[in-house]
């Protein structure tokens, strides 16, 4: 079974530029999580998917921060415009309902410049 | 959120040595989990562990939810072991898992 897809991988970027990350959940979890994780320190949550409903945003920046989930799979998290502060790794996560085991993402290592 | 208290920081042991991680949490947890974060940065899943004791190989954790605590056990680490280990739990109030700094592992040959 295929586990929680993210690309790209990678990505380096000039301050002011926009930026999109993809996630692909594992297939069946209706639930979808994005989670920021900085320079050492623990992953914290962005936002919560309940199919394609936004059940928890209460910790994206909204003035910069968009994400969508549109068909109830798969999920995009945009940054308009990036600043240097924003550089960290972007995970997703999914789980079969939101009182089970969490699986991760690769993650995106994004570098504002 | 709660707050997540790992122990130790950071760790080093020599190929075959044992250890023991701790996680305390500030209050009452549901799907405690621990983590392996390798030098990639992959979150590979450990444990999901809200309650008792688990085995899988050479780890094995056990969580006191009464006591708010859980421990992961290594035992004969390798160098493979390296890396950042993570204990997370979500709140019975929250929905996210909420993550401690992590031990940071390295075993040498």
């Amino acid at each position: 079974e295929a586990g929680v897809v993210q690309s790209p991988r990678y990505k380096i970027i000039e301050k002011k530029q926009p930026v999109a990350f993809w996630c692909n959940p594992i297939s069946g979890h209706n639930t979808l999580y994005w989670y920021l994780q900085n320079l050492g320190q623990g992953p914290e949550l962005l936002i919560r998917y309940e199919n394609e409903e936004a059940v928890d945003d209460s910790q994206l920046p909204k003035d910069r921060f968009s994400a969508e989930r549109l068909k109830g799979v798969d999920s995009t998290l945009k940054i308009q415009p990036a600043e240097l502060g924003d550089s960290a790794v972007y995970l997703c996560a999914s789980s079969l309902g939101t009182s089970n085991e969490q699986f991760f993402g690769p993650g995106t290592r994004l570098t504002v410049l | 959120g709660i707050q997540v208290e790992q122990s130790p920081p950071d760790l080093i042991l020599q190929e075959g040595a044992n250890s023991t991680l701790r996680c305390n949490f500030s209050d009452s947890v549901n799907n405690l989990q621990w983590f392996h974060q390798n030098p990639w940065g992959q979150l590979i899943n450990l444990f999901y562990i809200p309650s008792g004791t688990k085995q899988n190989g050479r780890l094995s954790a056990t969580t006191v939810a009464t006591e708010r605590y859980s421990l992961l056990y290594i035992s004969s680490s390798q160098t493979t072991d390296s890396g950042v280990y993570f204990c997370a739990g979500r709140p019975n109030s929250g929905y996210a898992l909420n993550f401690g700094k992590g031990t940071s592992l390295l075993v040498t040959p």
